[in-house]
């Protein structure tokens, strides 16, 4: 499958514990982009990287959200000290520099708070 | 500010009924581009079309079909004799056109959640 890939699909966390989301996109592709899907919204920008370089983040991600791509390859987003609010769907997506508006999604990872 | 509305939130139809959903948008930007994206109980979001802002003529892919009208700044979507499997969420979509820097990030609308009733 040479699509964009999400791991885990499915977090259960208590409040208060970290976690860490994956995400792989399509090889090539030199742009990642994170978005937060909460229910009954549509997807929101997070962040997005261009190769390594973390490009510009949204208001939404607070101190307690941190994303990576140490390699310009895949990408983490790391929520610390988890609040019941961060319970969402977490996207990512993938594309080339030159044809940014062309976004592949990955599936999703789904985290719940309690 | 960039910005993306869909004022229908739940549609509800019997099979075979043509079904539209409407989004408006508002952008400061002269180019720009507009999608409609579906996102079915799975969760994946699935692309169905990007149209640029100049390019204001009518699509039709089978069913579907797509009404771009920049005077009132609207691109709705229709779903002609509709089917079971078009039961979803459906979001429209804006993003800026790619120039240097630009960083391109989608702004959705909050949905339509589309049922289609056998």
């Amino acid at each position: 499958d040479t699509g964009v890939s999400q791991d885990p699909r499915h977090k259960i966390t208590k409040r208060g514990q970290n976690v860490t989301f994956r995400c792989d996109p399509i090889s090539e592709h030199n742009r990642l982009y994170w978005y937060r899907q909460t229910l009954g919204q549509g997807p929101e920008f997070l962040t997005y990287f261009q190769n390594e370089a973390q490009l510009e983040k949204s208001r939404l991600l607070s101190d307690r959200f941190s994303a990576e791509r140490p390699k310009g390859s895949f990408s983490t987003l790391e929520i610390q000290r988890t609040e019941q609010g961060d319970s969402a769907m977490y996207l990512c997506a993938s594309s080339l520099a030159r044809t940014a508006y062309e976004q592949y999604f990955g599936p999703g990872t789904r985290l719940t708070v309690t | 500010a960039q910005k993306v509305t869909q004022a229908q939130t739940e549609i509800s139809v019997v099979e075979k009924e043509d079904v539209t959903l409407d989004c408006v948008y508002e952008t400061r930007d002269t180019t720009y581009y507009l999608f409609w994206y579906k996102q079915p109980p799975s969760g994946e979001l699935v692309f169905l079309i990007r149209r640029n802002s100049f390019d204001e003529q009518n699509e039709i892919s089978g069913r579907y079909s797509w009404n771009f009208q920049k005077s009132t700044s609207s691109f709705n979507f229709t779903i002609t004799a509709s089917q079971v499997v078009d039961s979803a969420v459906y979001f429209c979509a804006l993003s800026a056109v790619n120039y240097g820097g630009a960083t391109n990030k989608l702004i959705f609308g909050t949905g339509t959640l589309l049922a289609v009733q056998p």
